[in-house]
């Protein structure tokens, strides 16, 4: 079955480190997205990339970076200048359909909860 | 910008009771329009969905229309299970400026529905 695999599910670091967290792919989609997910906030979009060795920031991109050397692979890597990482990660991807991607949805991974202490 | 406002939770109810979820947007253009749902330790799977006003979403008894005079759309099931407990997420999609949107899904915060038998 094709699908979105984040890992690990949960994640604890020490205060100060950079954490990695994984998401690959195979449903061959195009478009790969990272969101942060707060109770009570929704989700807040982090960085999102629609091919490979591109990528742009989402609107709370400050203390993240990701890669995307394979279509199938977007990881992100949660830098020690993040003020608040506590929080579960959500990737997602979605197919790039010209003149009518905005109608396609996201299909999401099982998430990765990071806390740090 | 792009904002999606969602009825204050947590929403109990008894198992066969009406459910309705109030989600209001405001959005420049015409977006589409999302329903996502929640599972306890999980990522969102897409509801339902509605492109364009006076359509309806449908899906496992979940309903939503896109009204675009009231810029609302509310999810709505005639009688709920204890199975449709989760946190059900409103979230819109449009394009922006430069004709492109590629699932830059703007969300609300959500809404916990518990279903008691």
């Amino acid at each position: 079955d094709g699908g979105i695999t984040q890992s690990p599910k949960y994640l604890f670091r020490k205060e100060g480190q950079n954490v990695t967290l994984s998401c690959e792919q195979n449903l061959n989609h195009d478009a790969m997205y990272w969101y942060r997910q707060d109770p009570g906030q929704g989700l807040r979009l982090i960085y999102y990339s629609q091919i490979v060795n591109d990528f742009q920031k989402g609107d709370i991109a400050e203390g993240y970076s990701v890669s995307r050397e394979k279509k199938e692979s977007f990881p992100l890597t949660v830098t020690s200048a993040q003020k608040n990482p506590t929080a579960f990660y959500l990737c997602a991807s979605s197919p790039i359909i010209p003149g009518d991607s905005y109608n396609s949805p996201l299909h999401f991974g099982n998430g990765t909860r990071l806390t740090v202490t | 910008g792009n904002s999606v406002t969602q009825m204050e939770g947590p929403v109990t109810l008894s198992e066969e009771a009406f459910l309705t979820i109030n989600c209001t947007y405001t959005a420049t253009g015409y977006p589409s329009l999302f329903w996502y749902v929640q599972y306890p330790g999980e990522g969102l799977q897409l509801l339902l969905k509605a492109t364009k006003a006076d359509d309806k979403g449908s899906n496992k008894g979940f309903e939503a229309t896109y009204r675009k005079e009231t810029t609302s759309f509310h999810l709505e099931k005639g009688s709920v299970q204890v199975s449709d407990s989760a946190v059900y997420f409103c979230a819109l999609s449009s394009l922006n400026a430069g004709g492109t949107s590629y699932g830059k899904l703007t969300f609300g915060q959500g809404t916990i529905l518990t279903v008691h038998p």
